[in-house]
């Protein structure tokens, strides 16, 4: 199957500070996602991003489809960013989701 | 719009006992519905998914079963619990580019 591999696997931010979140994927790009799980587990649904990049507030997102990475920038980081950051991709009726980024943001 | 709406948000079951989670969805006809187990820490197990009535397809050999009586409807279930069944169940809808998840069911088998 397809291999989705996220880095780092935990982050640790002053409030204020910005990052970036990589996602590698083992196949070709397809229907690629990113979500965030908040810490009481709820998943939202952040981008849908194939290729190309894309912009919401504070957040960016930016997939090299033929490089087989994605990118999540987070900027001017908040608490309630914190939480676990995953990227999927959708290949026919299964959604692969990576391990998952730990990110706490620390006031 | 979509929602999934998934109970209980949390259960405690001694092992061996019967396990019903239920899923239904609402604003969408035919979905493609998941079930998901993510253990301690993190990482999405896909377990069953279901294109429609009756039609699952399971992932992972377990303990675990599931069903689709109805269109908006997607019901996990094991007949006796193991320990090892403990974690956060989440029930998702997903449909071209977009993904929807219920608020989860976190379990703990004691």
């Amino acid at each position: 199957g397809i291999q989705v591999e996220q880095s780092p696997p935990d982050l640790i931010l002053q409030e204020g500070a910005n990052s970036t979140l990589r996602c590698n994927f083992s196949d070709s790009v397809n229907n690629l996602q990113w979500f965030h799980q908040n810490p009481w587990g709820q998943l939202i649904n952040l981008f849908y991003i194939p290729s190309g990049t894309k912009q919401n507030g504070r957040l960016s997102a930016t997939t090299v489809a033929t490089e087989r990475y994605s990118l999540l920038y987070i900027s001017s980081s908040q608490t309630t960013d914190s939480g676990v950051y995953f990227c999927a991709q959708n290949t026919g009726n299964q959604f692969y989701f990576g391990t998952g980024t730990s990110l706490t943001v620390i006031p | 719009s979509q929602t999934i709406h998934q109970w209980p948000a949390t259960l405690v079951q001694p092992v061996g006992s019967p396990l019903s989670l239920e899923c239904t969805v609402e604003g969408t006809s035919n979905p493609n519905l998941y079930w998901y187990r993510q253990a301690a820490g993190r990482g999405l197990q896909l377990l069953f998914y279901s294109v429609g009535i009756g039609q699952i397809s399971s992932e992972v050999p377990q303990n675990l079963s599931a069903s689709r009586p109805q269109d908006r409807q997607f019901i996990l279930s094991s007949k006796k619990l193991l320990l090892s069944d403990s974690g956060f169940y989440l029930c998702a809808w997903m449909g071209g580019t977009e993904a929807f998840f219920g608020q989860g069911t976190r379990l703990t088998v004691v």
